[in-house]
């Protein structure tokens, strides 16, 4: 157990719906990443927050948005959902912003858009 | 770009030696990480270089050559529990984006 929590751990949903996904960090850390995992794309960041600000952006369609809170959890709002965004997405936290930090990995949200 | 290329598969028996290849692009290199992720399972952290050199952990150890962007991973004492995919990433830069090859199953044979 990493200490990251996400919820949902499953979502079904149908084509054009609106998600959120949310993810608590590790008690003290203050950076949360986004990624998304498919099948014949692997693991693609998507975004990264420190402290409630936005620090790198990867791959992340306009229809996919996130926030970080006061309370440092996050979450990755999918909208116009595609039968193409069914995948695992995955948080991650780290102690700070820096680069020589580990990643550690919440469960993650599988999605399955119908 | 910033290709990170692994082997899909690999096989190895039980007890036995296997060693998990990664290159990558060198252009902003700035640290490597190695996971291990069970199906349907989060990754879970392996090791990190940044420079060169071995560095090892009980049964794994991880190798990095900055000059050859190049890392292996070697996992000593295989056990059945280590089927499992691994991945390399790579960070580019000053910002937190990890760069994932596609990862390596390894089976695990008795």
């Amino acid at each position: 157990d990493s200490g990251v929590t996400q919820t949902p751990k499953h979502l079904i949903t149908a084509t054009g719906q609106r998600v959120t996904l949310r993810c608590s960090p590790r008690s003290g850390d203050l950076s949360v990443y986004w990624y998304q995992q498919s099948l014949d794309q692997g693991l693609q960041f998507l975004i990264h927050y420190y402290n409630g600000e936005e620090r790198a952006k990867g791959n992340i369609l306009e229809r996919f948005s996130a926030q970080q809170f006061p309370d440092l959890h996050s979450e990755l709002n999918l909208s116009s959902l595609e039968l193409g965004d069914s995948a695992l997405y995955f948080c991650a936290s780290s102690v700070g912003g820096t680069s020589e930090e580990t990643q550690y990995f919440g469960p993650g949200t599988r999605l399955l858009v119908l | 770009g910033q290709n990170i290329d692994q082997p899909t598969e690999m096989t190895a028996t039980e007890g036995a030696i296997v060693q998990i290849n990664c290159t990558y692009q060198t252009s902003g290199f700035n640290g490597l990480f190695w996971y291990q992720q069970h199906a349907g399972e989060a990754p879970t952290f392996l090791s990190y270089n940044v420079l060169d050199g071995l560095e090892e952990k009980g049964r794994f150890s991880s190798f990095l050559s900055r000059s050859k962007g190049y890392s292996y991973l070697l996992l000593k004492e295989l056990q059945m529990k280590d089927s499992a995919s691994y991945l390399c990433a790579v960070r580019y830069g000053n910002t937190g984006k990890l760069i994932f090859g596609q990862g390596t199953t390894l089976q695990v044979k008795p």
